[in-house]
């Protein structure tokens, strides 16, 4: 009964392969978003979807393409990847916009080598 | 733009000595603001909140109290355990044509025995 589940929890893949991460939530709620967390810890917003209409689309690479069939589900599909997209990626959700508190997912450890 | 901002860390202490992480915020408008936890190998977790100036959130025996005219969020705790060994996000969250949440670069704490 996880709130927040993404799969895979480990991703390790070589450069220039497309893959994807899954993410659902049981929660309820209606606003969903990816995170990258770096090496050192810092997180940052890639998207954020509420009832399944992009609403957040930071300065990403349009390599980076998520996907919300429901508003349960949020996917990110990333193509042809870098050394550079190793990171963790953290789905989360929320009720509402206002950020009234997140809910995260455990994370998707990516390794691209 | 907005920004928070938060000591660097590590943080080392013994158990039971008083903690404290500070944490500063620039906004806006008039922003939520919220302390996140991050256990080794698992995603954040919702500490405590705060909605408006003066304001205390509290939970798990850490406080902060939400000070606008010092634009200040720092949380404390009067006698940490092992247990609280982990990694600590101060966070806003305001609306700046759509409303975004913003994390701080996390301060890491190491409670000694």
């Amino acid at each position: 009964d996880t709130a927040v589940s993404q799969t895979p929890k480990y991703l390790v893949t070589q450069m220039g392969n497309d893959k994807s991460i899954k993410c659902e939530q049981n929660l309820g709620h209606d606003t969903m978003y990816w995170y990258k967390q770096d090496s050192k810890k810092f997180l940052k917003i890639m998207f954020s979807y509420n009832n399944k209409e992009l609403i957040i689309n930071e300065t990403v690479p349009n390599r980076f393409s998520p996907k919300s069939p429901d508003k349960a589900h949020l996917n990110l599909h990333i193509n042809s990847l870098e050394l550079g997209d190793s990171a963790v990626y953290f789905c989360a959700s929320s009720h509402g916009q206002d950020g009234g508190g997140y809910t995260f997912g455990s994370g998707t450890r990516l390794t691209v080598v | 733009g907005d920004s928070v901002t938060q000591m660097e860390g590590p943080v080392t202490l013994s158990e039971e000595a008083f903690l404290t992480i500070n944490c500063t915020y620039t906004a806006t408008g008039y922003p939520s603001l919220f302390w996140y936890v991050q256990y080794p190998g698992e995603g954040l977790q919702l500490l405590l909140k705060a909605t408006k100036a003066d304001d205390k959130g509290s939970n798990k025996g850490f406080e902060a109290t939400y000070r606008k005219e010092t634009t200040s969020f720092h949380l404390e705790k009067g006698s940490v355990q092992v247990s609280d060994s982990a990694v600590y996000f101060c966070a806003l969250s305001d609306y700046t044509g759509g409303f975004k949440t913003i994390f701080g670069a996390g301060t890491r704490l190491f409670v000694k025995a």
